[in-house]
C-alpha cells in the first residue's frame, strides 16, 4: 500500500535533549513538510522540500531541522532550543508544492 | 500572504441535520482549496478539492463545497449529518504562481459535533 509512515506514534523526551521523528513515503512525491498542530491553532507549516537535498523554512522553523538526503525520507529534529516542543507533528507529501497534500497518522512528542 | 478564515471552532448538529461548515479564503489570484477531517490522535484525510474545473465539488462520505468567487468562500455541506461525521475539519488554500507554487495554508479547524 502506498502511503506515509511516521514513526514512533508516541514518543517521550526529557527537557533539553534532541529528538528526531521519522516520516517515509512511498508515494513517490517530489515535495513533502512537517506541520506542528496544537489546539485550537490549526496546522503550522514548520519546513518543506521541493526535492531531495534541498529543504526551506515555514512558518515556524526556529528549534528545528530537517534533512532531505533521499527523495522518500525528510527526518524531523526537534532541538533543545524550541521552547514549547510538546505538541502534535504531522508529516505530509504531495506531487508539488500546491496540490493536496497527503499526510502521515501523526507522532505526539511530549517533553518532561 | 494567502489566508484561510474558518467561522466558527466549534458547530453542534443533530443526526440527520444539515451540516454547513464556513471556509472564507483571501486572495489575490485564482486559489486551490481543499477540505480535509481529522479524526481524534490521526492524521489529515482530503475531502474534495476546487481547482479550477466545477464549481460544485463534490466529495468522499457525501461531502460537497461550492466555490464563490464573488464571496471568496468555499463552504462545506452535507445534507444530513451522520454520527460517523463527528470530527475536526479543515479548509486550505494554496495557489500556482508564475514563479512557483505556493504550499498550502490551513485554517485552524471547526470541530464538528453530531448528537443524536
Amino acid at each position: 500500500d502506498g502511503g506515509i509512515t511516521q514513526s514512533p506514534k508516541y514518543l517521550f523526551r526529557k527537557e533539553g535533549q534532541n529528538v528526531t521523528l521519522s516520516c517515509e513515503q512511498n508515494l513517490n512525491h517530489d515535495a513533502m513538510y512537517w506541520y506542528r498542530q496544537d489546539p485550537g491553532q490549526g496546522l503550522r507549516l514548520i519546513y518543506y522540500s521541493q526535492i531531495v537535498n534541498d529543504f526551506q523554512k515555514g512558518d515556524i522553523a526556529e528549534g528545528y531541522s530537517v534533512s532531505r538526503e533521499k527523495k522518500e525520507s525528510f527526518p524531523l529534529t526537534v532541538t533543545s532550543a524550541q521552547k514549547n516542543p510538546t505538541a502534535f507533528y504531522l508529516c505530509a507529501s504531495s506531487i508539488r508544492l500546491n496540490t493536496e497534500a497527503f499526510f502521515g497518522q501523526g507522532t505526539r512528542l511530549t517533553v518532561v | 500572504a494567502q489566508s484561510v478564515t474558518q467561522l466558527g471552532s466549534h458547530v453542534s448538529v443533530s443526526e440527520g441535520a444539515l451540516v454547513l461548515l464556513r471556509c472564507n479564503y483571501s486572495s489575490s489570484v485564482p486559489p486551490y482549496l481543499f477540505w480535509y477531517v481529522q479524526y481524534p490522535n490521526q492524521g489529515l484525510q482530503l475531502l474534495l478539492k476546487y481547482t479550477s474545473a466545477a464549481t460544485l465539488v463534490k466529495g468522499i462520505n457525501g461531502f460537497e463545497a461550492e466555490f464563490k468567487k464573488s464571496e471568496t468562500s468555499f463552504h462545506l455541506t452535507k445534507p444530513s449529518a451522520h454520527m460517523s461525521d463527528a470530527a475536526e475539519y479543515f479548509c486550505a488554500v494554496s495557489y500556482g504562481i508564475p514563479s512557483g507554487y505556493s504550499t498550502l495554508t490551513f485554517g485552524k479547524g471547526t470541530m464538528l459535533l453530531v448528537s443524536p
